[in-house]
């Protein structure tokens, strides 16, 4: 049975710094999910991540996948207020999603 | 194009009573799903439409809950005999075979 871990899970942050959070999952994944969700809204697709060694980037956002380790990074460079959410990780063995616990990132001025 | 949709947007009722929650999938997706967010559980899977196919109920968490979709598209998801541990935001998502899914709004649902 998948399982799927961040951390952290609360993540408070200055404008301008740089941050990671991390998403380990136990067993194989076919592809790896980040979500972002604000309050009171559903979850939004940012990235999926194929293969080893992938990465993607969009704006401020950038997301890793090492399969060996079974680790996925979303990596925040220079943030801003606007990226202040919860970000979730998701892994799937066949179809359905397993959600880690989510990270809420509040970035303040 | 237009997203998932669900309906209603929040519903509140008495434990006891029987709940329908709808969702209408981005067109021409064939997999379909219902999830549910709570804070004490997080989000967890509970069914799975692809198609035609019967669809995988492992995650429903008793019997009291069933859904059916009806002509591959719409889907109702209804919760019998509700009780308070059933209060949560069901969220519907669907998405090509094995692509990204996408999601609705998701349905709050809260039993007094």
């Amino acid at each position: 049975e998948l399982k799927v871990e961040q951390n952290p899970l609360f993540l408070s942050m200055q404008e301008g710094k740089n941050y990671t959070i991390y998403c380990n999952y136990s067993t194989t994944s076919d592809r790896l999910y980040w979500y972002r969700q604000d309050p009171g809204k559903s979850l939004e697709s940012l990235f999926v991540l194929l293969s080893n060694g992938a990465v993607k980037q969009e704006g401020r956002l950038m997301a890793s996948l090492d399969t060996k380790a079974r680790l996925s990074t979303l990596h925040i460079t220079a943030a801003v207020h606007d990226l202040s959410a919860t970000y979730f990780c998701a892994g799937t063995g066949s179809y359905q999603l397993t959600f880690g616990k989510g990270t809420k990132l509040s970035v303040i001025p | 194009g237009a997203g998932v949709s669900q309906s209603p947007s929040n519903k509140v009722t008495e434990k006891g009573k029987d709940v329908e929650l709808r969702c209408d999938p981005i067109s021409g997706h064939t997999a379909l799903y219902w999830y549910r967010q709570s804070l004490g559980q997080g989000l967890e899977f509970l069914i799975y439409f692809q198609g035609n196919s019967a669809p995988d109920k492992s995650g429903l968490p008793s019997d009291r809950f069933s859904a059916e979709r009806t002509g591959g598209s719409v889907s109702t998801l209804t919760i019998q005999r509700t009780q308070q541990e059933d209060s949560a935001v069901y969220l519907c998502a669907s998405s090509f075979v094995g692509d990204t899914q996408y999601f609705g709004p998701g349905t709050r649902l809260t039993v007094l």
